[in-house]
């Protein structure tokens, strides 16, 4: 199975700034990585697929970019709804697989 | 607007089943899988398995594979998951997901979510 690796574990950044957050796979899952949000009370969210393809309605200050074993979640320009907890999930091969979680908190 | 309506919160004694349910509206059921996610407490998301509600075919994550048990009922749009056995291992929140049957290369790209079901398992 491949394995992934999300950091930083913690996240703390004010509004407006920007924040990145990484992920890495065991072996090489091509582009096919997702990204989700998780707040508590909120039904879980995509953001982003394929590495970089931002899901409809996700607000263009998220990005994504890397490919093989290795990706990035850039968010710009931090407003308050966007705090909460990220994970990373590879959708290129069975069994799909999440990284650990970031939390991303407001300093 | 696409919704995945999950049975509430469930409390099992230990060796019991529980059959949990998830509710699809809002979009054409056939044409999307259903996946199962677990989430133990406080910490991180395992893909238990998804099911293919036009023709039943599932697959599970070998983990799973003697935990588990998908279904659908087509004529009331619903998912269900029967967890046999249960020990506190067994104990989580469990999320219906769904993936598009259309779009090549997203068979694992959950594009919305249930709000999950808690099971806890205690005597």
């Amino acid at each position: 199975d491949v394995q992934m690796t999300q950091s930083p574990s913690n996240l703390a950044a004010s509004p407006g700034e920007s924040v990145s957050i990484n992920c890495k796979a065991s072996k090489s899952i091509s582009k096919y990585l997702a990204w989700y949000q998780q707040k508590p009370g909120k039904a879980n969210k995509l953001l982003i697929y394929s590495g970089s393809t931002l899901q409809s309605g996700t607000p263009s200050r998220f990005s994504g970019s890397g490919s093989g074993t290795d990706f990035t979640l850039t968010i710009r320009n931090l407003e308050p709804e966007d705090f909460g907890l990220y994970y990373c999930q590879q959708h290129n091969e069975y069994p799909p697989s999440f990284g650990s979680g970031t939390k991303l908190e407001i300093k | 607007q696409v919704n995945l309506l999950q049975s509430r919160a469930a409390l099992v004694k230990p060796g019991a089943s529980v059959k949990l349910s998830c509710k699809a509206s809002g979009y054409t059921f056939t044409d999307y899988y259903i996946h199962w996610v677990k989430q133990s407490h406080g910490k991180s998301l395992e893909w238990i398995g998804y099911i293919n509600p036009n023709s039943g075919y599932t697959n599970y994550n070998e983990k799973f594979k003697s935990k588990a048990t998908l279904t659908v009922d087509k004529s009331t749009n619903t998912a269900y998951m029967e967890l046999s056995r249960l020990t506190s291992e067994d104990s989580a929140t469990y999320y219906c997901t769904r993936s598009s049957r259309i779009i090549r290369g997203t068979l694992y790209v959950m594009d919305a979510w249930g709000q999950g079901a808690s099971v806890t398992v205690s005597s």
